[in-house]
């Protein structure tokens, strides 16, 4: 099954903070978090592993939280190079298929 | 390659065409995924190959749309058929097992 994102959508102003959420209702292995720009590849951010310390990349960090099987990214100090949609894909205990969420789309206004 | 690399870029098709898509992932990379990401959505699981497991193609839509992958490597993502709900970016990704996935840069499918 695919997690669920939330929020599907938000806007900010530079410097300010924002969380995106993931939840999956299977027992999970791994969650990862990618960034879409516009017309371009997903792009993967970071990987948070069952057992696994918070990551971060830039001002961009994620928790993990395994027994209520969710993810959160918080943007903190956003940049106008944050703008984009953000997926996070989830691989399952049982298949390791890695599946993603319908994003959450940023848009970080000066 | 340095990346994974799709072909073609860019594909105009008329309806009851078939079509091949083309993936060749990062060498050595054991896992290689296709999804669909129609206009404005997310991205739609469609097949996964894991090294030489059976595939699993929980996601394919309908049976006019089918997947190989040969000698562990490149892939083809075939649609037969075209209906214009095919319609989409279509995008390979590979990875080492649960490590990162390298997307593609896709190929664009209109059907007209």
């Amino acid at each position: 099954q695919q997690p669920v994102q939330s929020p599907q959508a938000v806007i900010l102003r530079e410097g300010e903070d924002a969380v995106i959420n993931c939840s999956s209702s299977k027992a999970l292995y791994s969650v990862h978090w990618y960034r879409q720009k516009h017309g371009e590849a997903p792009v993967f951010l970071m990987i948070l592993l069952k057992g696994g310390e918070q990551m971060r990349h830039e001002k961009i960090s994620a928790s993990f939280n395994e027994k209520k099987q969710q993810s959160s990214l918080y943007l903190t100090a956003s940049q106008l190079s944050y703008s984009g949609t953000y997926f996070c894909g989830t691989l399952g205990s049982n298949d390791y298929k890695l599946s993603f969420g319908a994003g959450t789309t940023v848009t970080v206004r000066a | 390659g340095a990346g994974v690399s799709q072909s073609p870029s860019n594909k105009v098709t008329e309806k009851g065409k078939d079509v091949e898509l083309r993936c060749d992932p990062i060498s050595g990379h054991t896992a290689l995924y296709w999804y669909r990401q129609s206009l404005g959505q997310g991205l739609e699981f469609l097949i996964y190959f894991q090294g030489n497991s059976a595939p699993d193609k929980s996601g394919l839509p309908s049976d006019r749309f089918s997947a190989e992958r040969t000698g562990g490597s490149v892939s083809t993502l075939t649609i037969q058929r075209t209906q214009q709900e095919d319609s989409a970016v279509y995008l390979c990704a590979s990875q080492v097992l649960n490590t990162e996935a390298f997307f593609g840069q896709g190929t664009r499918l209109t059907v007209v």
